[in-house]
């Protein structure tokens, strides 16, 4: 199993440009989240999905649309890049949410000039 | 909100010593994870702790989560090379969240510990 698979591994990005992180997981689990994290910040939740066709957001959600059309795959778009999203952006997935370790993605490193 | 607080902020140690990071919740908690991150990679989830007064151990890494279940200490033995990384604790907000839901993490800010050969 490959587990969970992001793509790119870095982006740099001009102000105001859009773009997609894309994230897909092969073990067939229901919940798989988006966080960021920031130096001095931790990682915080930008958004999550209980199965497919449900996402809802979570701490950091402005500026970033999902959607989980698929069990599989899990995409993130930056609507108009800033660089205050400059980050490194984590994919999760676990099989049913608490109870069970997430399994997480190795990253995308965005930069946004 | 639940906030997690993780002491300390970073922790430099000899070889061969023996160390303790924390995780303290200001709120009851009801799963406690703990992870390893290598620079430039993702998580790697070490154990997850759910009882009060449960401890887990893997390798020369052991876990332990208090009886109140709002404290969880990690402690490596001995420590070497391949232990240093930032260590994050996270845990799930509420009871209702716990196989519920939502079901997701809220993280520390971290432990960065380095180990001088």
């Amino acid at each position: 199993n490959a587990g969970v698979t992001q793509t790119p591994k870095f982006q740099v990005l001009k102000t105001g440009q859009s773009m997609t992180l894309q994230c897909a997981q092969d073990m067939n689990h229901e919940y798989m989240s988006w966080y960021r994290q920031d130096p001095g910040m931790g990682l915080r939740l930008i958004h999550y999905s209980v199965g497919a066709g449900i996402t809802d957001q979570g701490e950091v959600p402005n500026g970033y649309n999902v959607s989980r059309s698929t069990t599989e795959d899990f995409p993130l778009r930056l609507l108009s890049a800033a660089p205050s999203q400059t980050s490194v952006y984590f994919c999760a997935s676990s099989p049913n949410g608490g109870g069970y370790g997430y399994t997480f993605g190795s990253g995308t490193r965005l930069t946004v000039v | 909100s639940q906030e997690l607080e993780q002491s300390p902020q970073s922790l430099i140690v000899q070889e061969g010593k023996n160390l303790t990071i924390n995780c303290t919740s200001s709120k009851t908690l009801y799963g406690l994870y703990w992870y390893k991150q290598k620079y430039g990679e993702g998580l790697i989830f070490l154990m997850m702790l759910q009882k009060g007064g449960e401890e887990k151990s893997h390798e020369k890494i052991t876990a332990k989560l208090d009886e109140k279940k709002q404290q969880s200490s990690l402690h490596i033995t001995a420590s070497q090379p391949s232990h240093a990384g930032i260590y994050l604790c996270g845990a799930l907000p509420s009871l209702s969240n716990y196989g519920g839901s939502q079901g997701n993490l809220i993280f520390g800010k971290g432990t960065k510990l380095s180990v001088k050969p």
